[in-house]
């Protein structure tokens, strides 16, 4: 599986458009990009993904470079509750169901 | 629709014991996974089951450790005589069959196991 770098940490005011960057340089052709999140103490939440167009739902906004080789996770509008440690993931298709390799992640503060 | 289902949320076990962990997928799901989250760690995959198929356990200790997924009720992690460093969370997760594309995963609570 392609690997992933994320920076540890970043500050987010409130009300405010968080991006966090991803990088997977050596991702391939049927890998996709995936986000989620994990908030203290609960099980990771599913946010978004995406192959190589740029994807949104509710909760976010996925942008993939054109070579793919990096991608920005963008919460529109940050709350407090968006605190969290954001994983970038990167998964072959139909490979092994949903077996997801976690990184380190980022840990995002969202400060009043 | 319930979500993921993991029970109990908290375990204690003293040295030597036994643990077992459930975990019921949401309804007409039928692929389970687990994850071992070490303190102040990532997630770490163990193991990948369907139905009453183990189809990939190559996250899982060599010993001590088991998984199954019966054809009917819970998926169980059962830790055998438990040790310190097997105090962590463990997470199972839950998608459906997939249909051509990557599915998400879909997370339960997590039983946080500690060993005393």
């Amino acid at each position: 599986d392609a690997k992933t770098t994320q920076p540890t940490s970043m500050d987010c005011a409130e009300g405010r458009a968080a991006n966090l960057p991803c990088n997977h340089s050596t991702i391939s052709g049927n890998e996709y990009v995936y986000w989620y999140r994990q908030i203290h103490s609960q099980g990771p939440q599913y946010i978004i993904h995406g192959l190589k167009n740029n994807e949104t739902n509710e909760m976010a906004s996925l942008i993939i470079t054109e070579d793919r080789k990096s991608s920005t996770l963008i919460l529109p509008h940050a709350t407090l509750r968006d605190t969290a440690v954001y994983y970038c993931i990167v998964s072959p298709l139909q490979a092994a169901g949903n077996k997801l390799t976690f990184g380190g992640g980022t840990r995002v503060l969202v400060k009043p | 629709n319930a979500g993921v289902m993991q029970n109990p949320r908290h375990l204690v076990r003293r040295r030597g014991q036994e643990a077992r962990l459930r975990c019921s997928p949401m309804k007409g799901h039928s692929h389970v996974y687990w994850y071992r989250q070490l303190p102040e760690e990532g997630l770490k995959f163990m193991v990948y089951l369907q139905k009453e198929n183990i189809i990939d356990e190559s996250g899982m200790p060599k010993e001590r450790f088991s998984a199954e997924f019966p054809k009917e009720g819970p998926s169980i992690l059962r830790i055998q005589q438990v040790v310190r460093g097997d105090s962590a969370a463990y997470f199972c997760a839950s998608s459906p069959p997939n249909q051509g594309a990557n599915t998400e995963a879909f997370f339960g609570q997590g039983t946080r196991l500690t060993v005393v």
